[in-house]
């Protein structure tokens, strides 16, 4: 079975240019989490979905960052305008009940210049 | 954001030795996870404890559970170096939430 599944794996873009993270969830699972890693902040939960229903938003940074779940096969997480401080790596996670172990996927390097 | 107490921060190892790291927290966490990531990948799970005292394997991996419930312990015997990497600890809290806090990670070197 495929794990989680992310797009694109990098990505570099400029100042002020929207981007589009996408993340495809284990199949069957239910729960699907934003993170953003970076060295000074370790791993933060940027989002939480439940059943495609955003449930917690509080680790959004900012109005610049926005996230949807259509169905339960696919997520987005965009940043527009983007800014050099959003360079990270950003990571899709999956599981099973919310309660349960997550599955990370690969991960998507941002930088902006 | 929060993050629990890792040690030690990174280690250098030869080849064939025992390793042990611990994470460590000043709540009480109802579960524990272990998770290693290898450098441009996402963390992978490697272990998970549900239950105070809980000492689970994986290989050559063994995690338990602290009797305190504020910390975990991952060992890992006869290194190799496909060891290498970091290994991060996640814990989630009594209250049931669906949020995982994640570990300040232990960056592995084995050397050969």
């Amino acid at each position: 079975d495929a794990g989680v599944i992310q797009s694109p794996r990098h990505e570099v873009t400029e100042m002020g240019q929207e981007v589009t993270l996408r993340c495809k969830p284990i199949s069957g699972h239910n729960s699907l989490f934003w993170y953003r890693q970076t060295m000074m902040r370790g791993l933060e939960l940027l989002i939480y979905f439940n059943n495609n229903v955003p449930i917690d938003d509080s680790g959004m940074p900012e109005d610049r960052f926005s996230a949807k779940m259509p169905n339960a096969s696919f997520s987005t997480l965009k940043i527009q305008p983007s800014e050099p401080r959003d360079s990270a790596v950003y990571f899709c996670a999956s599981s099973f009940g919310a309660n349960n172990e997550q599955f990370f996927g690969p991960g998507t390097r941002l930088t902006v210049l | 954001g929060q993050q629990l107490n890792q040690s030690p921060q990174s280690m250098f190892i030869q080849e064939g030795e025992d390793v042990s790291m611990n994470c460590t927290s000043s709540s009480i966490f109802n579960t524990w996870l272990w998770y290693k990531q290898d450098p441009g990948e996402g963390p992978v799970l490697l272990i998970a404890l549900y239950k105070a005292g809980e000492l689970t394997s994986n290989g050559r991996l063994t995690a338990q559970f602290g009797i305190t419930r504020k910390d975990s312990f991952l060992n890992i015997s006869a290194s190799i170096p496909s060891d290498v990497g970091i290994y991060f600890c996640a814990g989630q809290r009594t209250s049931g939430t669906y949020k995982y806090i994640f570990g300040t990670g232990t960056r592995l070197k084995v050397l050969a």
